[in-house]
């Protein structure tokens, strides 16, 4: 069965400074992985996705991802945060024959001035 | 939110009644879905829908029927309403055809006393 675990609830990073929001997957054959971020009170808004090809992702808002297979894990990065970063961050799996994404339980992302 | 709409956005309810919620969405997408968000679960997939009357369940599906008549219109209904129900609802569409991407609406906020 497919899963997603992301390990950290919380994130707390200072402005300016390199985030990580990490996550590691399971899943037979490929995987196609996604992250979304969700404000408050709003719906998940899709970050960046990796199909297949280079293994590092460019994404909105300066994010990205880098794929590495051998330790399954899709940790979602940027160079210097932001306050405006913060916010609640999923990772995603799908696996290549079955339609449905497998949603991680989600990491809030506090970026302190 | 992609172009979707999902009403009401916030209802109070209370045990044994019937609630419907309404995701509408104006692009014809093919692909529908209905979540539900919760601390500690992330996102949850309740059914889908491929196409105008072919449905299927999700992970959650319990306690919860859907329709699709209209393309454009994906509806949830729990038919007797729980506290365990109470939760916020998105739905979300894909495109398909490989591009396998989800997009969220606002959500719903569902109290059941």
């Amino acid at each position: 069965a497919q899963s997603v675990a992301q390990p950290e609830d919380q994130v707390n990073v200072a402005e300016g400074n390199p985030l990580t929001v990490k996550c590691t997957y399971s899943v037979s054959g490929n995987p196609y992985l996604f992250w979304y971020v969700q404000y408050p009170n709003r719906g998940l808004q899709f970050l960046l996705k990796y199909i297949t090809g280079d293994n590092l992702v460019k994404g909105s808002y300066g994010f990205e991802a880098e794929f590495n297979k051998s330790q399954t894990s899709f940790h979602l990065k940027k160079p210097s945060a932001l306050v405006s970063d913060s916010a609640l961050y999923f990772c995603a799996v799908r696996a290549v024959n079955t339609d449905k994404l497998i949603f991680g339980t989600g990491t809030r992302l506090q970026v302190f001035p | 939110d992609a172009g979707i709409t999902q009403s009401p956005r916030h209802k109070v309810t209370e045990t044994g009644t019937p609630v419907t919620l309404r995701c509408h969405q104006t692009e014809n997408h093919r692909y529908m879905y209905w979540y539900r968000q919760d601390p500690g679960h992330g996102l949850r997939l309740i059914h889908y829908s491929y196409g105008v009357k072919d449905t299927d369940k999700g992970e959650v599906s319990d306690g919860y029927s859907v329709s699709r008549s209209k393309t454009e219109d994906f509806l949830l209904t729990l038919e007797s309403a729980t506290s365990s129900q109470t939760s916020v609802y998105f739905c979300a569409i894909s495109v398909g055809g490989g591009d396998d991407t989800q997009y969220f609406g606002p959500g719903t906020r569902l109290t059941v006393l």
